[in-house]
């Protein structure tokens, strides 16, 4: 069973460009959610998607931003680059919402350099 | 608000001691879940255990062993007899009954030295 996959592993931008991350979750996963792991603020929750709408979101800036398509493909966007986005970034699947007791399931990450 | 802590910032251990990692949570929610998992250099999170709000027996799986403790708001984890392969990032994480937002401690770095 094929696990979460991110694209692409690693990337560098520049001050005010803008990326899109990608994730698939595991095959019947319905949910996926977004983190930023950065050295000092450790891994922040960004939002998560469940059945092509967003379901929570953390707080980050608009710059941050994401969709979820009808296979559960999971897209997020970083618009207006700063060097503070330099970051891993991590989707994680699951099977569900609520009422579900799973864990979470990582994909290996997005590290995106920006300089 | 929720909050996870880890206070332990970095371990080295040498081979075959036995290393406890602490985690104390912060939720007034009566119904959560704790999760440990293992962040190897490759970057993904392995999960390693989950332990809901309403039970608190300990859990022991191969070298890995956990002790819950509402008391002290405390989800400790000690592995046994530590390895090489046991060197990584560990993060100790709390969900509430509602969503699948996860919160997590800053995580612990474990060196077990060869």
């Amino acid at each position: 069973k094929a696990g979460v996959t991110q694209t692409p592993r690693y990337l560098i931008k520049t001050r005010g460009q803008q990326v899109t991350l990608s994730c698939s979750p595991i095959s019947g996963h319905r949910s996926v959610s977004w983190y930023q792991q950065t050295p000092g603020q450790g891994l922040q929750f960004l939002f998560e998607y469940f059945s092509e709408t967003q379901r929570n979101k953390g707080n980050f800036p608009g710059r941050f931003s994401g969709r979820q398509f009808s296979n559960s493909r999971s897209e997020m966007n970083v618009s207006t680059l700063e060097l503070g986005d330099s970051a891993l970034y991590l989707c994680a699947s699951s099977r569900g919402l609520t009422s579900n007791t799973g864990e979470l399931f990582f994909g290996e990450g997005s590290r995106l350099t920006v300089l | 608000a929720q909050k996870v802590t880890q206070a332990q910032t970095e371990i080295s251990v040498v081979e075959k001691e036995d290393v406890t990692l602490d985690c104390v949570y912060e939720t007034r929610d009566t119904t959560y879940y704790l999760f440990w998992y293992k962040q190897p250099p490759s970057g993904e999170l392995v999960f390693l255990i989950r332990r809901n709000s309403f039970d608190e027996q300990n859990e022991i799986s191969g070298r890995y062993s956990w002790n819950f403790q509402k008391s002290t708001s405390s989800f400790n984890f000690t592995i046994t007899a530590s390895q090489v392969v046991d060197s990584a990032v560990y993060f100790c994480a709390l969900r509430l009954n509602t969503g699948n937002q996860f919160y997590f401690g800053t995580g612990t770095s474990l060196t077990v030295i060869p």
